[in-house]
């Protein structure tokens, strides 16, 4: 069975801070897929990152930045310097080999207040 | 040049209609999806077809039919609604062929609400 936790529900910063979104996973599987997708007050799903299991390296990607930890099952998102623009819920995904679902977590509603 | 368009994004009926909703990419993937949202904003996959073939029911009660016409499609009719359908659903794409482990990409969401 597969499972992600985000166990932040709503996080509020004022623009210009850092925020750091976590997110927990559990699977036995050996091979799987993390990904990270964005969802702003217009409603649609935007992906933001897809990360495989053998490929512990930390990503860069602007303000945004991921941090894939396999010995503690967490591939947690920061965002720096943030911008009232990054309000949006924000939700973890996994996906493994041997099972064909996208398990989503229950996402992290962040405020950014200018 | 959408990727995965969806009509129509909101949807306002009565309990007991019948209503669809339609899902097209033009991305050339081979599998689609259906994923309801539920208020809590808790998302779940409903559906999964690959080339037209259904791969994934998820205990959906049988008044939700999915239908593929061909790869590029997948439509979602829904009978006797109930007030509990009341969700956003979204459609999704990915490659997979071979893998099914392919990057999803969503449509913009449908909001359904029944009175």
């Amino acid at each position: 069975a597969q499972k992600v936790t985000q166990a932040q529900t709503e996080i509020s910063v004022v623009e210009k801070e850092d925020v750091t979104l976590d997110c927990v996973y559990e699977t036995r599987d050996t091979t799987y897929y993390l990904f990270w997708y964005k969802q702003p007050p217009s409603g649609e799903l935007v992906f933001l990152i897809r990360r495989n299991s053998f490929d512990e390296q930390n990503e860069i990607s602007g303000r945004y930045s991921w941090n894939f930890q396999k010995s503690t099952s967490s591939f947690n998102f920061t965002i720096t310097a943030s911008q009232v623009v990054d309000s949006a819920v924000y939700f973890c995904a996994l996906i493994s080999n041997a099972g064909n679902m996208l398990t989503f977590g229950g996402g992290t509603r962040l405020m950014v207040k200018p | 040049d959408t990727a995965v368009s969806q009509t129509p994004k909101y949807l306002v009926t009565q309990m007991g209609n019948d209503k669809s909703i339609k899902c097209e990419q033009n991305l050339g993937h081979d599998t689609m999806y259906w994923y309801k949202q539920d208020s809590k904003k808790f998302l779940k996959i409903m559906f999964s077809y690959n080339n037209k073939e259904l791969i994934i029911n998820e205990t959906v009660p049988n008044r939700f039919s999915p239908k593929s016409p061909d790869k590029a499609h997948l439509n979602l009719h829904i009978n006797s609604l109930e007030l509990g359908d009341s969700a956003v659903y979204f459609c999704a794409s990915s490659q997979d062929t071979g893998a099914t482990t392919d990057t999803q990409y969503f449509g913009p969401g449908t909001r359904l609400t029944v009175l």
